[in-house]
């Protein structure tokens, strides 16, 4: 079976300092991954998205994740926090077989501390 | 292009009542997925309709069904509401597929009293 696990359900951070918002996933296929943010009031937005090509990937706003095997994570970074990263951010899980289910973490709330 | 498009936003209902949302996906698209949203469970999957198929069904009960148009459009109906079923209810929509991209509508705020 699969499932998505989003380690931290709030994480506080300073103005300028480095995030990380980690995720492990869990799957018997070949996973696509992908990372969304919702900000409040506001829908879900597309941050990045894994598919088996470059395990390092670059998204919006500069973000980026990683994709390890391994580890079955595929943790959230950023180098640089700014204000207006504070959001709900959702690690996807989604499967490349006949069922085609995505699977969503519980989410992550990013607090950006001046 | 124009994106995802719910209504209405926000609705108030009482208990027992039954209620029908719309989602009208972005064109091209023949995807639909639905998700209910609340604080205590975060999102969880509803339901997927495929060129007017129910493809994926997530652990709700019978009392949430939808149906999805020839023009790709989804609706979403819930009846005898109960308070817990008090809710964002967001509407995804994509080309189809495991690895696309979903594009999310900003959602039905329902509250039921």
């Amino acid at each position: 079976a699969q499932s998505v696990t989003q380690l931290d359900s709030h994480v506080s951070v300073s103005e300028g300092t480095p995030v990380l918002l980690r995720c492990n996933y869990s799957s018997s296929y070949s996973p696509s991954l992908f990372w969304y943010v919702q900000h409040p009031n506001k829908g879900l937005q597309l941050l990045l998205k894994y598919t088996s090509a470059a395990t390092l990937v670059k998204g919006i706003n500069g973000f980026e994740a990683e994709f390890k095997k391994s580890e079955t994570s595929f943790h959230l970074t950023k180098p640089s926090a700014h204000m207006s990263d504070a959001a709900e951010y959702f690690c996807v899980v989604s499967l490349m077989n006949r069922d085609d289910k995505i699977i969503f973490g519980k989410g992550t709330r990013l607090h950006i501390l001046p | 292009k124009a994106g995802v498009t719910q209504t209405p936003r926000y609705l108030i209902k009482t208990r027992g009542q039954q209620v029908t949302l719309s989602c009208s996906p972005i064109s091209g698209h023949r995807s639909v997925s639905w998700y209910q949203q609340t604080p205590g469970q975060g999102l969880q999957f509803l339901f997927e309709y495929f060129s007017e198929t129910q493809r994926n069904k997530g652990n709700f009960p019978g009392r949430f069904s939808g149906r999805q148009f020839s023009n790709s459009r989804s609706e979403m109906n819930v009846s005898t509401l109960e308070l817990g079923d008090s809710a964002l209810y967001l509407c995804a929509s994509s080309f189809g597929g495991a690895n696309t991209e979903a594009f999310f509508g900003q959602g039905t705020r329902l509250t039921v009293v």
